[in-house]
């Protein structure tokens, strides 16, 4: 059962772009949404996380919006930069269970 | 703070052999959790531990084990090794497991011929 489903699998923007990555959880135990990024041959990053009480988290290009009553959240890359290609991934967390991981979403920005 | 660390690096194993993989948490973390990446499957939760004792278990056969000793660092052992074990694991750490925030090491790349 995959309780964060992410979209989409890949995207291609061009540099000074927006991409946009969506996520959708059904547990409403989840009350931490954090999102990883990795690198080919590394091991994912802490990005930017969100708790639901919030709607909205900026952080320099990258920010979250989340949206309590659907169960979705999303990660916005503003001005993608090809530094930005990477595989990015929205996770949720549950006090006193796992991290649950979507199931990642491949970037690449051209120049 | 140095960060997670896990070795070895790169491994490669055929199969039924069994392996043992390594992981140093960030110092004053004591929860260390265990995930499998594949291309296939994403990134699935093998288990957690705290305070030397497993904590969480994903949904893996019990060819999967683990244990953390009393520094804090982890092993994990997959014993009767099958060509679907190849994979990149990771290990994250976190100060307890009521503390969310994962931190990652740069994982094992492990490869059964």
């Amino acid at each position: 059962q995959q309780q964060v489903k992410q979209s989409p699998q890949s995207l291609i923007v061009q540099k000074g772009g927006i991409s946009i990555i969506n996520c959708a959880y059904e547990n409403t135990a989840f009350d931490y949404f954090p999102w990883y990024q990795q690198f080919p041959g590394k091991g994912p990053a802490l990005l930017i996380a969100i708790r639901p009480d919030v709607s909205e988290k900026k952080e320099g290009r990258f920010t979250i919006s989340f949206n309590k009553s659907a169960k979705q959240f999303s990660l916005h890359i503003m001005d993608s930069q090809p530094g930005d290609s990477a595989t990015y991934f929205c996770a949720a967390f549950a006090a006193g269970n796992k991290l649950t991981f979507g199931g990642g979403t491949r970037v690449l920005v051209k120049p | 703070k140095a960060g997670v660390t896990q070795t070895p690096r790169y491994l490669i194993k055929t199969r039924g052999q069994q392996v043992t993989l390594s992981c140093s948490p960030i110092s004053g973390h004591r929860s260390v959790s265990w995930y499998q990446q594949t291309p296939g499957q994403g990134l699935q939760f093998l288990f957690e531990y705290f305070s030397e004792t497993q904590r969480n278990k994903g949904n893996f056969p019990g060819r999967f084990s683990g244990r953390q000793f009393s520094n804090s660092r982890s092993e994990m052992n997959v014993s009767t090794l099958e060509l679907g074990d190849s994979a990149l694991y990771l290990c994250a750490s976190r100060t307890s497991t009521g503390q969310d925030t994962q931190y990652f090491g740069p994982g094992t790349r492990l490869t059964v011929l």
